[in-house]
């Protein structure tokens, strides 16, 4: 199974300060036939499912802000918040979809400073 | 728009069964598949499987195999998820989810809770 890892467990940025969430996959989830990452981003609000905000490693989600991003390639991935707002408290998780089972990071708590 | 309404909580004894049903509208039903993930109380998320709502064709965590049971009745175009020989750490929200292609998930249900307690 593909572990993924994300860093830190726990984040608190001010308002209008840019928030650093990392992921590393345990091996690449990109193969070299096609060049994608099958790296995805999701945010989770209290009481709701999932949201996706991010594929292929750097894709937005249609609807989703353009101050959310996504970069990184092979084992290391990074959302970047580049303004938090206040609606961006949350948790967010990374999944691979490179192979089964699809596996999630344990998720990074995201709070205000 | 697309919706999945899933079914409300169950609470159920240990090693009874469970099912939990996914009512899709707003897309085509037979067009994409729909995976199962769940979430322990304030724990990460677990993937469980997929079912092909055209052929009914399924695939599961090795975890589950065994013990859950996916299937769907295209004439409702809802898809169901069966885990027998229930145990406590079975405890969780249980959604899911639609896939548009590649495996990542652009649409969840609201979750359903089952609560395994004797």
């Amino acid at each position: 199974d593909i572990v993924m890892t994300q860093s830190p467990d726990y984040l608190a940025v001010s308002l209008g300060e840019r928030a650093t969430i990392n992921c590393k996959s345990s091996q690449s989830v990109s193969p070299s036939s096609n060049n994608k990452n099958y790296l995805a981003w999701y945010q989770q609000k209290p009481g709701q499912p999932p949201k996706l905000l991010i594929y292929w490693a750097s894709t937005r989600e249609s609807g989703v802000p353009d101050r959310f991003s996504g970069s990184g390639s092979g084992t290391d991935f990074t959302l970047t918040i580049s303004s938090l707002q206040a609606e961006d408290v949350a948790v967010y998780y990374c999944q691979q979809y490179y192979s089964t089972p699809y596996t999630f990071g344990q998720g990074t708590k995201l709070e205000i400073k | 728009q697309v919706q999945l309404v899933q079914s409300g909580a169950e609470v159920k004894m240990p090693a009874a069964s469970v099912r939990v049903s996914c009512k899709a509208s707003g897309y085509t039903f037979t067009a994409y598949y729909l995976h199962w993930v769940r979430q322990a109380p304030g724990q990460g998320l677990e993937w469980m499987g997929w079912i092909n709502p055209s052929s009914g064709g399924t695939s599961y965590a090795q975890k589950f195999q065994g013990r859950v049971t996916m299937t769907r009745d295209t004439s409702i175009s809802t898809a169901y998820m069966e885990l027998s020989r229930l145990r406590s750490d079975d405890t969780a929200v249980y959604y899911c989810a639609k896939v548009p292609g590649a495996y990542y998930f652009d649409y969840w249900g609201q979750g359903t809770l089952v609560t395994v307690s004797s």
